[in-house]
């Protein structure tokens, strides 16, 4: 069984510059939610896709967006990157979108905007 | 809206003893989620252990174990036995039982050091 798998590992940006991460959920999980963690604090929730589809967002702005894939696996774009967008992201999957269904966490992308 | 705190930035335990970390945590619904986290340095987030808020009992999950207290909404987790591998940042988190999508909500976390 495959893990839940981020890339790249490390990213460093621009100010106002556009930015992809990308994110393969684990085999069978049809699920997937992102995150945002800032240096010293807990992930917070971005957004959550289920069966290609926005299901669920935390307090972020539209030019936080996402995709995802027949295969499920997901993609998070963030607009006009801000200093303050420098954070660990990771993402999750899970095998439904409700219910106590655990989520798995890949190992996340560091991104650096300066 | 939901939040978890967690007052202790930082904790230390000699290795095999006991420690405990802190959980509270605010909301309005009756049927939810608890759960504790450990990311060690680098490496990915994983699930420690989950409460279910109408199960009365506590969880346990081998050396780890939670006191569920629901009319103070409190949530800590026990470390018995501690060891080198156990020394990471803990994140308390919470989830409603009911709607349809997955937002959980984490505290700011606990890093807890192991002293061999």
């Amino acid at each position: 069984e495959t893990g839940v798998t981020q890339s790249p590992t490390h990213l460093i940006k621009t100010r106002g510059q556009q930015v992809t991460l990308r994110c393969s959920s684990q085999s069978g999980h049809n699920t997937v939610s992102w995150y945002q963690q800032a240096l010293g604090q807990g992930p917070q929730f971005i957004f959550q896709y289920y069966r290609e589809e926005e299901n669920g967002r935390g307090n972020f702005p539209p030019r936080f967006s996402g995709l995802q894939f027949p295969n499920y696996s997901s993609e998070l774009n963030v607009n006009a990157l801000e200093l303050d967008d420098s954070a660990l992201y990771l993402c999750a999957s899970s095998l439904d979108p409700s219910g106590g269904y655990e989520q798995y966490f890949g190992p996340g992308t560091r991104l650096t905007v300066t | 809206a939901q939040t978890v705190t967690q007052s202790q930035p930082e904790m230390s335990v000699q290795e095999a003893e006991t420690v405990t970390l802190s959980c509270t945590y605010d909301t309005s619904e009756s049927d939810y989620y608890l759960f504790w986290y450990k990311q060690p340095p680098s490496r990915q987030m994983i699930l420690v252990i989950r409460q279910e808020a109408y199960k009365q009992q506590n969880a346990t999950e081998n050396r780890f174990s939670v006191n569920f207290q629901k009319a103070a909404k409190s949530f800590s987790l026990k470390i018995s036995d501690s060891q080198l591998g156990d020394a990471a940042m803990y994140f308390c988190a919470y989830r409603r039982h009911s709607g349809g999508y997955q937002k959980v909500t984490f505290g700011i976390g606990t890093k807890l050091q192991v002293i061999p």
